[in-house]
């Protein structure tokens, strides 16, 4: 079956940098996507990486190697609002609109 | 921005009754979805629909089943809830081509 595989649980200090990682074992997918979600809140799309390398949007980039079956989600300049989980995904080729989500990781950003 | 909305954010039901989950987008996609979110098992799609009454299941439909009579609205329904019901809904909209999904804030059941 499909499945992508995250760390349950990171934490890391204020300032500092982390990197969550998700590996796959899937036959064929379009592109790696990632989710923020809050505690009690809804996820909320953060990055996407349709080609190999490194996408950069502010504090955030996101990596992916297809040749490795990996991919990670870098985030910089760590800030107590970064507490959250944070899920990769990827919709499957064959697989029509729906995407296959990561199990999760939650990051707790500690002073 | 895209809105999608939940008809509730906390629900209680009792075992055997039927419960009604309602969804609403205002973006007029044409996908819509409907996610269970247990601790440590991430999100799981329960059934997805890609247009006006045309819907496909996810990989746990079992125990649900979904209504999309408008473009803008998708309901869950579980027609006898069981306690191992008790879980996150999340919905979700979006429009292809793009991969990205708008999610609503989500309804919190509990099946007693």
């Amino acid at each position: 079956g499909q499945s992508l595989e995250q760390p349950s649980e990171v934490t890391a200090v204020e300032g500092a940098i982390v990197q969550i990682n998700c590996t796959y074992q899937t036959s064929g997918f379009y592109g790696l996507s990632w989710y923020q979600q809050h505690d009690g809140g809804a996820p909320t799309f953060l990055s996407y990486n349709a080609l190999d390398g490194l996408e950069e949007t502010g504090r955030f980039s996101s990596f992916l190697s297809r040749s490795d079956s990996y991919g990670y989600l870098l985030l910089q300049e760590l800030q107590m609002k970064d507490s959250a989980s944070y899920f990769c995904a990827v919709r499957l080729t064959g697989g029509g609109n729906k995407l296959t989500f990561g199990t999760g990781t939650q990051l707790k950003v500690e002073l | 921005d895209v809105k999608v909305t939940q008809s509730s954010r906390y629900l209680v039901k009792r075992t055997g009754e039927k419960v009604f989950l309602e969804c609403v987008q205002d973006m007029d996609h044409e996908n819509m979805f409907w996610y269970r979110q247990d601790p440590g098992l991430g999100l799981r799609l329960i059934y997805f629909s890609y247009d006006v009454k045309m819907k496909e299941k996810g990989d746990i439909p079992e125990g649900y089943s979904v209504s999309r009579e408008k473009k803008e609205r998708f309901s869950l329904i579980l027609e006898s809830a069981s306690t191992n019901q008790t879980s996150m809904y999340l919905c979700a909209s979006n429009q292809a081509p793009t991969d990205t999904q708008y999610f609503g804030p989500g309804t919190r059941l509990t099946v007693l």
